[in-house]
């Protein structure tokens, strides 16, 4: 089972920040969260990931809470092709799979 | 970046007939890639973990011998859906991860099967 939640939907207004929140308050000590987006009938797109501490790349920011149950992803400027299903996943140790949860669609709006 | 093709993108099936996919790591080894079913408007659901040179780890409820895999090399991995039935209908995606802790998981594009 996916060790995250996040909420179902969020809209956010063309070239502004999206902030997107993701619950993990069971994880452990060395698991790594990821984040992906899914651009309908695509496989998904790495966007970023961190263990503890914050990480910022091309694409967006991951700010990861000091206890780690919780971690949001930034996408600086939203664009409409940031429209996309948004996935925050927990690393599973065993076997170091990608569980997947629901995730978040993200509609970016003009 | 890492590159993960996925081959063929769409497939179209008789019921009762069976089905390849492949997945390749173009530009790095894979000791590891894994195997994703979605059906329509849900979220990917691991299928079972391919890996190279022995048998594939299969999640709960997954039939091993329905969906066949194979990881011949350090960049192949093939899927086949055996004696395909309707229901099997789904688009199906394959990932590969650089070896080394740390490294993110490139997912191929996915494949879409039809079976009629």
């Amino acid at each position: 089972d996916a060790k995250t939640t996040q909420p179902p939907s969020m809209d956010c207004a063309e070239g502004r920040a999206a902030n997107l929140p993701c619950n993990h308050s069971t994880i452990s000590g060395n698991e790594y969260v990821y984040w992906y987006r899914q651009i309908h009938s695509q496989g998904p797109q790495y966007i970023i990931h961190g263990l503890k501490n914050n990480e910022t790349n091309e694409m967006a920011s991951l700010i990861i809470t000091e206890d780690r149950k919780s971690s949001t992803l930034i996408l600086p400027h939203a664009t409409l092709r940031d429209t996309a299903v948004y996935y925050c996943i927990v690393r599973v140790l065993e076997g170091n799979k990608l569980v997947f949860g629901a995730g978040t669609i993200l509609r970016v709006k003009s | 970046g890492a590159v993960v093709s996925q081959h063929p993108s769409r497939v179209i099936c008789k019921s009762g007939t069976s089905v390849k996919i492949e997945c390749r790591s173009l530009d790095f080894q894979a000791t590891t890639m894994f195997w994703y079913r979605q059906f329509p408007k849900q979220s990917l659901m691991l299928m079972a973990t391919s890996n190279e040179g022995s048998k594939a780890t299969y999640e709960q409820g997954v039939e091993k011998d329905k969906f066949l895999i194979n990881h011949a090399s350090l960049t192949l991995s093939t899927l086949t859906v055996t004696s395909a039935h309707p229901e099997d209908s789904s688009f199906y995606i394959c990932s590969a991860s650089e070896q080394g802790v740390g490294y993110g998981y490139t997912f191929g594009s996915g494949t879409r099967l039809t079976v009629v």
